[in-house]
């Protein structure tokens, strides 16, 4: 079967850096997407990993293994607005998006 | 104005209702979506069209039916309503050079009673 594992919640401290895991286990396999979803509103797109390495993006960068069915999406100098849950999802052979329940992100001042 | 628009944002109905929940974009995208969140669980497809003429079914189809009316407005309906349909419902297009990428509506909060 397909599925995307994820923490459900994580807590860190405003200015410090914390790194959210995906594993990922999909019927073929077209890339690794991250999501970032404040709550009652819409996800916004972060990022997409379709090859091996790191992908930095300002705050942000994410980081995909293929052999390892492994990502982790990095978050560096957090601020109080990066409270939020961020979504992993797999994009599998039929270019469908399989989604974690998500990584509900808390920061303390 | 937003790119992906849905209406109604918020519907309180009763058990055995007919709804319509209708997304319309601006993107000029040819793939649209439907989904549902569920607290605790992750986003689960419903329908999906990738033209105006293209319709498939989700993981979660049972319960629900959709209309692609022009290639910027995808309908999902619910015939017959019942409580385990209250949940968040979210419409998303792809397209473009980038056309794995998902641009989401803000989401219509269902509750059935």
């Amino acid at each position: 079967g397909q599925n995307i594992d994820q923490p459900t919640e994580m807590t860190a401290t405003e200015g410090a850096i914390v790194q959210i895991n995906c594993t990922y286990q999909t019927s073929g396999f077209n890339g690794l997407f991250w999501y970032q979803q404040h709550a009652g509103e819409a996800p916004t797109f972060l990022s997409y990993n379709v090859l091996d390495g790191l992908e930095e993006k300002g705050r942000f960068s994410s980081f995909l293994s293929r052999s390892k069915g492994y990502s982790y999406l990095l978050l560096k100098e957090l601020q109080m607005k990066d409270s939020a849950s961020y979504l992993c999802a797999g994009l599998d052979s039929n270019y469908q998006l399989i989604w974690g329940a998500g990584t509900k992100l808390i920061i303390k001042p | 104005d937003a790119d992906v628009t849905q209406t109604p944002r918020n519907r309180i109905t009763k058990t055995g209702k007919r709804i319509m929940l209708e997304c319309s974009q601006t993107k000029g995208h040819d793939r649209m979506y439907w989904y549902r969140q569920d607290p605790g669980l992750g986003l689960r497809l419903i329908y999906y069209s990738f033209d105006v003429k293209d319709i498939n079914k989700g993981e979660i189809s049972d319960g629900y039916s959709v209309s692609r009316q022009a290639q910027a407005k995808f309908s999902l309906s619910l015939e017959s309503a019942i409580p385990n349909q209250t949940a968040l419902y979210f419409c998303a297009t792809s397209g473009g050079l980038f056309y794995n990428e998902q641009f989401f509506g803000p989401g219509t909060r269902l509750t059935v009673l």
